[in-house]
């Protein structure tokens, strides 16, 4: 049963839109909500992360938005650009356990 | 300091082998992690240490897995007994604070198990 559900496996945009990237999830006591991006042959890095008591979090061309009823969290990312180009993991916490449950993944592709 | 270090980068090996990998995370932070993640699946806990206490495994890791953490330094992740199953990159990061920050990752071990 997989408890973080990333339903795109792709996303194509064009350079200075917006992409939006969707997560879902099925725990409604996850306390943290993070997105990583990964570029081939490297590890994830981490991009922004949101609470569960905020419905928003900003990080100058990064958003995430999060509604806890629905439990749905989204990435926007505006204006898109080549560099972005990467897979995007949605993740998610809970308590005080350090344990990160992910999505499968989308990958986004920016084309110039 | 540059980053979380994880050696080799690639491993092939026969079925039935062992193999050992190794973190080396960033000095300062006392937090380790063992991720492993298979092709079109996000990466999947397998365990978590703090300074050099193992925390918690995840049923993931089978009795042929074995994770330590010596010193709470470096920390090395052995496989007995290879199966194909086991093919798969094996990721480590490590943390000083909790969220939101998040973890920092290496780039991983890719095993192959012929």
């Amino acid at each position: 049963d997989q408890q973080v559900k990333q339903n795109s496996p792709s996303l194509s945009v064009q350079e200075g839109r917006i992409s939006i990237l969707n997560c879902d999830y099925t725990n409604s006591m996850f306390d943290y909500f993070l997105w990583y991006k990964k570029y081939p042959a490297e590890g994830p890095t981490f991009l922004i992360s949101i609470s569960s008591i905020k419905d928003k979090n900003e990080d100058g061309r990064f958003t995430v938005f999060l509604n806890k009823s629905a439990k749905h969290l989204s990435l926007h990312i505006v204006p898109s650009q080549p560099g972005d180009s990467a897979v995007y993991f949605c993740a998610t916490q809970r308590g005080s356990n350090y344990k990160l449950t992910f999505g499968k993944g989308t990958l986004l592709t920016v084309n110039p | 300091d540059t980053g979380v270090s994880q050696n080799p980068r690639h491993k092939i090996t026969k079925r039935g082998q062992n193999v050992t990998f190794r973190c080396d995370p960033i000095s300062e932070h006392n937090r380790l992690y063992w991720y492993r993640q298979t092709l079109g699946q996000g990466p999947e806990f397998l365990t978590y240490f703090q300074n050099e206490a193992q925390l918690e495994k995840s049923r993931l890791l089978s009795d042929r897995f074995s994770a330590e953490r010596p010193k709470g330094s470096f920390s090395t992740l052995e496989i007995q007994r290879t199966e194909q199953g086991d093919s798969a990159m094996y990721l480590c990061a490590s943390s000083l604070r909790g969220f939101p920050y998040g973890y920092t990752f290496g780039s991983g071990t890719r095993l192959t198990v012929v």
